[in-house]
């Protein structure tokens, strides 16, 4: 069993639409939770950044992080052409050091 | 600033030769990171340093050999190379912010480089 699961999709919306992603994880030790953008044939871009359970929003994005259930999420509203890419979860322990990504899910928000 | 940037971004290799993937970034970090992605794996660590002069081994190193020849530069080497060694190959640094904040440990990835070994 990986570490860290995600759908690989693709999740394809109509503009305008809610996009919703999410990520499980087994190891408790996971502290800090970051989800990356990464567009075609590019490397990948911090989009959110948490460190706790709750909400975090930023502009259309809202990152959750629900530490008991081992569970995040992330919402982009209002989505746009412009935001289809593969959106990557990452987690790390104390040390930050070492990410363990996710699959990546591939978003397709059509015009 | 041209943040992290890798070289060859394309390279076709045969089974048995050797090559290394050169990264240098121009931020002052301390750490950086070498990573393959395939697909449905998602990002999986190579190798990593965390200062100039140190290197570990992360989640696949079996194949691959690094040098930190500074704080800019850390180089990726396949001695011999493998078909299972195709891959997109991303370097990245980072840099622990000891104020904390939204950012405290941001990677920031280089371009990537398309290897085909055939």
């Amino acid at each position: 069993q990986k570490e860290v699961e995600q759908d690989p999709g693709p999740l394809s919306v109509p503009e305008g639409a809610i996009v919703s992603l999410n990520c499980t994880y087994s190891n408790s030790a996971f502290q800090y939770f970051m989800w990356y953008r990464q567009y075609s044939r590019k490397g990948p871009e911090l989009l959110m950044y948490t460190y706790s359970s709750g909400n975090k929003e930023d502009g259309r994005f809202t990152a959750q992080v629900d530490k008991s259930s081992k569970y995040i999420s992330l919402f982009i509203r209002d989505s746009q052409p412009s935001d289809s890419a593969t959106y990557l979860c990452a987690l790390t322990g104390a040390a930050g050091n070492k990410l363990t990504f996710g699959g990546g899910t591939r978003v397709l928000v059509k015009p | 600033n041209a943040g992290v940037t890798q070289t060859p971004k394309f390279q076709v290799l045969k089974t048995g030769q050797s090559m290394t993937l050169q990264c240098a970034q121009d931020m002052n970090h301390n750490s950086m990171y070498w990573y393959r992605q395939d697909p449905g794996m998602g990002l999986r660590l190579i190798y990593y340093s965390a200062s100039e002069g140190t290197t570990d081994k992360g989640e696949v190193p079996n194949g691959y050999n690094v040098s930190r020849l500074n704080k800019r530069e850390f180089s990726l080497r396949l001695e011999s190379a493998a078909p299972s060694q195709t891959s997109v190959y991303f370097c990245a640094s980072s840099e622990q912010n000891p104020s904390g904040g939204g950012t405290r440990y941001t990677i920031y990835f280089g371009e990537g480089s398309w290897l085909t070994v055939v």
